[in-house]
């Protein structure tokens, strides 16, 4: 099993619609939980942090965080085709500061 | 706020050859680190400093590989000598804590061939 595990999609949503992406992990010690965009030929970029069990809302961007079940999700909200991007999930090594990542879901926005 | 530098963005060399990455951290951020993607796999570490001294390296595949910060300042990666899976994008990063995420630069494309 990976530490970190995301499906890699592609993940197509209609433009306006909500993209769900999820992520289960494995390490139960872990309290911090990232979310990062990237573009294609581009670095990764944090749009969300989440430490808590709960939603945590950000414009268009809500993270939901499960200890228990092991699993944060990312909901964005009124897709536009400019989200279309590859996500990643990343969540620091229990006592370290060393991140796990997950391989990423391709999101595509359909215009 | 200047952000994470890399430099070159992309390298091409033969392998058995020596290539040295760069990268300038913002400015105040004690903690840097190296990662790098492998096509078609995950994001993965390679070391973490604070500031001058390496805090982690347990990323580190081979001694082919140094890592090194001068002064607590940048930091280079150099491979010697270079072989074909060494190929991929090396990506710095830099915080000033774990908890607040870390900013990325934009990669280095290594290419071995």
């Amino acid at each position: 099993q990976k530490e970190v595990e995301q499906n890699s999609g592609p993940l197509s949503v209609p433009e306006g619609a909500i993209a769900s992406l999820n992520c289960t992990y494995s390490d139960r010690g872990s309290q911090s939980f990232f979310w990062y965009r990237q573009y294609s030929g581009k670095s990764p970029e944090l749009i969300m942090s989440i430490y808590s069990n709960g939603d945590k809302e950000d414009g268009r961007f809500t993270a939901q965080l499960n200890k228990a079940s092991q699993y944060v999700s990312l909901l964005i909200r009124d897709s536009q085709p400019s989200d279309s991007a590859t996500y990643l999930c990343a969540v620091p090594h229990s006592g370290t500061y060393k991140y796990i990542f997950g391989t990423g879901t391709r999101l595509k926005v359909l215009a | 706020e200047a952000g994470v530098t890399q430099f070159p963005s992309h390298s091409v060399i033969e392998k058995g050859q020596t290539v040295t990455l760069r990268c300038d951290p913002i400015s105040g951020h004690d903690n840097l680190y190296w990662y790098r993607r492998v096509m078609g796999k995950e994001i993965k570490f390679l070391l973490h400093f604070v500031k001058e001294s390496k805090q982690d390296e347990s990323g580190m595949p081979n001694n082919r590989f140094l890592a090194e910060r001068t002064g607590g300042t940048y930091s280079t990666l150099k491979v010697q000598p270079a072989e074909l899976e060494d190929s991929g994008v090396y990506f710095c990063a830099s915080s000033q804590s774990s908890h607040y995420g870390y900013t990325f630069g934009s990669g280095t494309r290594l290419t071995v061939v």
